[in-house]
């Protein structure tokens, strides 16, 4: 299924920026989640939203703030961001055990 | 600390030969495991899964084991086409606890023609 859609696909900012990533799955799910992936590293779950509440939120800098104004759409805003936060984002839905992924956002803090 | 662990990076493997990729975890209330597969550029897509009451599932090529006692599954793929080589990722839950699963970091599976 490819049902998981996210823009945009690449995204270069300045530290002193703000820009937004956007999901939005087709699937009818009603869950959707934030992974950030690091080079070599695990997916880091980053947030949670069930039903459109957040139901996680893993010590996620408050430099990114998330949004999930219904079940279909969910947003990753980014302020002051650092090179660090240089990563794929990747979005995924889910209606109980298995996530569905959208393609990812690449993401180079400069 | 890693819960989901994947030791081998990479993985290099002869077309039509078996490609074995394994993983552990250290987490005993888990009791679902998932495969996913990544090729570049794209999201991981869901590939197999497995929960703790099995020890064996198999889809078409694809075959996941669960050894419950090592805390070990791993994936057999047979016989290994060049369209396998991606990243795959190992994940797991505690069933019901849908909201959190645990990944590892992957292992490139090159399968030369």
């Amino acid at each position: 299924e490819t049902g998981v859609t996210q823009t945009p696909r690449h995204l270069v900012m300045g530290m002193t920026n703000k820009k937004s990533l956007k999901c939005e799955q087709h699937l009818g799910h009603n869950a959707m989640y934030w992974y950030k992936q690091s080079a070599k590293k695990p997916l880091e779950l980053m947030f949670v939203y069930s039903l459109e509440e957040r139901v996680e939120n893993n010590s996620v800098p408050s430099r990114f703030s998330p949004e999930c104004p219904n079940s279909s759409h969910l947003f990753l805003h980014l302020h002051t961001l650092q090179p660090e936060d240089s990563a794929l984002y990747l979005c995924a839905s889910s209606q109980e055990q298995t996530q569905y992924f959208g393609p990812g956002t690449r993401l180079l803090v400069l | 600390d890693q819960q989901v662990k994947q030791n081998s990076p990479s993985l290099s493997v002869q077309e039509g030969r078996i490609s074995i990729l394994n993983c552990d975890y250290t987490n005993s209330m888990f009791d679902y495991f998932l495969w996913y597969k990544k090729y570049p550029a794209e999201g991981p897509t869901f590939l197999i899964s497995i929960s703790s009451i099995k020890d064996k599932n198999e889809d078409g090529r694809f075959t996941v084991f669960l050894n419950k006692s090592a805390k070990h599954l791993s994936l057999h793929i047979v016989p290994s086409q060049p369209g396998d080589s991606a990243v795959y990722f190992c994940a797991a839950s505690e069933w019901g606890n849908f909201n959190k699963f645990y990944f590892g970091s992957g292992t490139k599976l090159n399968v030369k023609p």
